[in-house]
C-alpha cells in the first residue's frame, strides 16, 4: 500500500479482555514505532523495532503491554487485562533508517480504543 | 514524562498573518522534527533540521534550532485556514526515541 495502515480503526472492549492491534508499515521501511495519543496531547512513545526486534521498548507502560514484528513488517500490539486508562488513539509509525539516523516518520491513522 | 514542550499551547490568528511557534526540549538530540496533526487524524511530517544546521526552509515553513539553548521553533507565514491544525516537535537521538511535546494548537481564522 501507498501509507501506514492500521486495523481496526476503532476498537471498543470491556475492561479485563485482551486486544490485539495490528499495524502494516511502508513496505521497506525498517524501523516502526507505536505511540497512544490521549486527548489534548501529544503522542507518547511505546515501542521502536527495527527490522524484528525491539530496539527500545522502554515506554511500553507495564507488562500488560506487549508487541511484535515477527518478519519485519507487520507488527502487532497487544493489551492484556485492558483497563479504562488504556482508552487512547494508538498509533503507528514506520521510517527510513540511513546510518542509524531515523528521518521523517509516516503515520497511520490509528487505532481508537476504548475500553468500558 | 515528555520532554518536548511546545509553546504557547494555543494560538489563534488572522489568515493572512505569520504564526510562530516554541519547542524546548531536555536531551541531546541529532535531529528534531515537526508534525502537523488535523483534528482527528493522523501526524503529518513537515520538516526535519539536523543538529548541525541553524535553519531550514520548506515552502512557507521556516525552522530554526538553537542547541545552545536546546530549543526550536517553527515560523508558518502567510497562514491559511486549512494550516489550522496542532504542531508537535520531536527530538531523535543519543539513544533517546522520539519524545513529542503536547503541541501547539493553530486555530487560523478566516
Amino acid at each position: 500500500g501507498a501509507g501506514v495502515s492500521q486495523t481496526p480503526s476503532n476498537k471498543v472492549t470491556e475492561k479485563g479482555k485482551y486486544v490485539e492491534l495490528r499495524c502494516d508499515p511502508i513496505s521497506g521501511h525498517t524501523a516502526l514505532y507505536w505511540y497512544r495519543q490521549s486527548l489534548g496531547q501529544g503522542p507518547e512513545f511505546l515501542i521502536y523495532f527495527q527490522g524484528t526486534g525491539a530496539a527500545d521498548d522502554s515506554g511500553l507502560p507495564n507488562d500488560r503491554f506487549f508487541a511484535v514484528r515477527p518478519e519485519g513488517s507487520v507488527s502487532t500490539l497487544k493489551i492484556q487485562r485492558t483497563e479504562r486508562g488504556d482508552s487512547a488513539v494508538y498509533l503507528c509509525a514506520s521510517s527510513l533508517t540511513r546510518a542509524g539516523e531515523v528521518n521523517e516518520q509516516f503515520f497511520g491513522p490509528g487505532t481508537r480504543l476504548t475500553v468500558l | 514524562s515528555q520532554q518536548g514542550e511546545e509553546d504557547p499551547q494555543a494560538l489563534s490568528i488572522q489568515e493572512g498573518e505569520n504564526a510562530t511557534m516554541n519547542c524546548s526540549y531536555k536531551t541531546s538530540i541529532n535531529n528534531l522534527q515537526w508534525y502537523r496533526q488535523n483534528s482527528g487524524r493522523g501526524l503529518v511530517h513537515l520538516i526535519l533540521i539536523r543538529s548541525n544546521e541553524r535553519e531550514k526552509h520548506s515552502g512557507r515553513l521556516r525552522v530554526t534550532l538553537d542547541t545552545s539553548k536546546k530549543s526550536s521553533s517553527l515560523l508558518i507565514t502567510a497562514s491559511r485556514a486549512a494550516d489550522t491544525a496542532s504542531y508537535f516537535c520531536a527530538g531523535w537521538g543519543y539513544g533517546q526515541n522520539f519524545v513529542f511535546g503536547p503541541g501547539t494548537r493553530l486555530s487560523v481564522l478566516p
